[in-house]
């Protein structure tokens, strides 16, 4: 059950994109297309943005858009909001009801 | 509306333990997973335990294994969380998640769809 890979931190100027990266294993990212990514802001429950690797939930902007290759997944952030800033987690299916994630990626609007 | 509600946090001494619950509506209980997901202050998220529908699979962290039993009540459309022999690494929100949906083609998603508001767990002497 290892932890996946992110960046601490990420930033960007409103209107800029920025792309965060996950990183996982053959066991769980490299062997599962279910990558979900969740934005969290202080206080609040986590929120799913992305799931399966590219599909958005209904309600979910379409500036944000996953993808992967290998055992490394990614969120891109176009167009940066300042309502964007928040942490930002990936996580991955393991099998048998297991799921792992990320240490998280603060996003910074610059 | 699908609904999460966890209960059950609190302080509680090292060595001792906590039940938690989590209260789900909205869905069809028995058909989905439930997860519990614990974010300890200013860290980040780990993925504690699950329990299938049926409550026949359940599977936990290396983390809490031996410590914690994940089960379930489809009657009362409840899921528990008791927790034994804890310690202060345990002091953490505590988030029960459902673990994913079908389409309307029928395929399975994994994920964590909806999250209850969470409920703090603090242990402390």
């Amino acid at each position: 059950q290892s932890a996946l890979t992110q960046p601490r931190s990420v930033s960007g100027s409103p209107g800029q994109s920025v792309t965060i990266s996950c990183t996982g294993s053959s066991s769980d990212v490299g062997d599962y297309d279910y990558v979900s990514w969740y934005q969290q802001h202080p206080g609040k429950a986590p929120k799913v943005l992305i799931y399966d690797v590219t599909k958005r939930p209904s309600g979910v902007p379409d500036r944000f858009s996953g993808s992967k290759s290998g055992t490394t997944a990614s969120l891109t952030i176009s167009g940066l909001l300042p309502e964007d800033e928040a942490d930002y987690y990936c996580s991955s299916y393991a099998g048998s009801y297991t799921f792992v994630f990320g240490p998280g990626t603060q996003v910074t609007v610059l | 509306e699908v609904q999460l509600v966890e209960s059950g946090g609190g302080l509680e001494q090292p060595g001792g333990s906590l039940r938690l619950s989590c209260a789900g509506s909205g869905f069809t209980f028995n058909n989905f997973g439930i997860n519990w997901v614990r974010q300890a202050p200013g860290k980040g998220l780990e993925w504690v335990s699950a329990i299938s529908g049926d409550g026949r699979t359940t599977d936990h962290a290396d983390s809490v294994k031996g410590r914690f039993t994940i089960s379930r009540d489809n009657s009362k459309n409840t899921v528990y969380l008791q927790m034994n022999s804890l310690s202060a690494e345990d002091t953490a929100v505590y988030y029960c998640a459902k673990g994913g949906f079908y389409d309307v083609r029928g395929y399975f998603s994994w994920l964590f769809d909806h999250w209850g508001q969470g409920a703090l767990v603090t242990v402390s002497s």
